[in-house]
């Protein structure tokens, strides 16, 4: 049962162009989501949260949207560089549970010049 | 540099043997979860401990076990391996309480031959 879902395995965009990753959750008891990028033979890095009280978390070129009732939320890079180019996770978590972080299987986004 | 420590960075061994991943959470942080990546694939949550007491538990084998010393570094012990075992495993830390941002270490990559 997956419960964070990112449906596209792969996204290409030009540098300077927008980036929009997509996920989607099932479980309603979500009340934190977590963006995370990889590169190969690295850890994951910690990019951006947003909590279910929000709708909208900025830092920097990175943005994260929340849609409660459709259990979406996106990741939106401006402009895109081609060091950005990696696999992004979101994850979730219900801190008034475990907080264990449930991810995604991940999308790879690749910019270029 | 997470602050998260895993060692060993490489590890090859047979079908049917018993290895020992560490690792060292960032300071303050009382929890530590591992993590398994298979083939580019998504991460799977394996197991949490806070504190040096088990909190969650995901899809871990029976064959596999982990703990939390009094000095909160973690080990997962993976016995009686099998092919299907080699993986990236991750161990990641949080402080543990509320909306918890975790860090990941650089990873451990299993090879059963």
């Amino acid at each position: 049962d997956q419960q964070v879902k990112q449906n596209s395995p792969s996204l290409s965009v030009q540098e300077g162009r927008i980036s929009i990753l997509n996920c989607d959750y099932t479980n309603s008891m979500f009340d934190y989501f977590l963006w995370y990028k990889k590169y190969p033979a690295e850890g994951p890095t910690f990019l951006i949260s947003i909590s279910s009280i929000k709708d909208k978390n900025e830092d920097g070129r990175f943005t994260v949207f929340l849609n409660k009732s459709a259990k979406h939320l996106s990741l939106h890079i401006v402009p895109s560089q081609p060091g950005d180019s990696a696999v992004y996770f979101c994850a979730a978590s219900s801190p008034t549970s475990t907080d264990k972080l449930i991810f995604g299987t991940g999308t790879r986004l690749q910019v270029f010049p | 540099d997470s602050g998260v420590t895993q060692t060993p960075k490489h590890l090859i061994t047979a079908t049917g043997q018993r290895v020992t991943l560490r690792c060292s959470p960032r300071s303050g942080d009382l929890s530590v979860y591992w993590y398994q990546q298979s083939l580019d694939q998504g991460l799977q949550f394996l197991i949490q401990y806070y504190n040096g007491e088990e909190r969650a538990k995901g899809n871990i084998l029976e064959r596999f076990s982990a703990q939390q010393f009094p000095d909160l570094h973690s080990e997962l012990n993976l016995s009686s391996l099998e092919l299907g075992d080699s993986a990236l495993y991750f161990c990641a830390s949080s402080a543990g309480q509320g909306l918890n941002v975790a860090f990941f270490g650089q990873g451990t990559r299993l090879t059963v031959v």
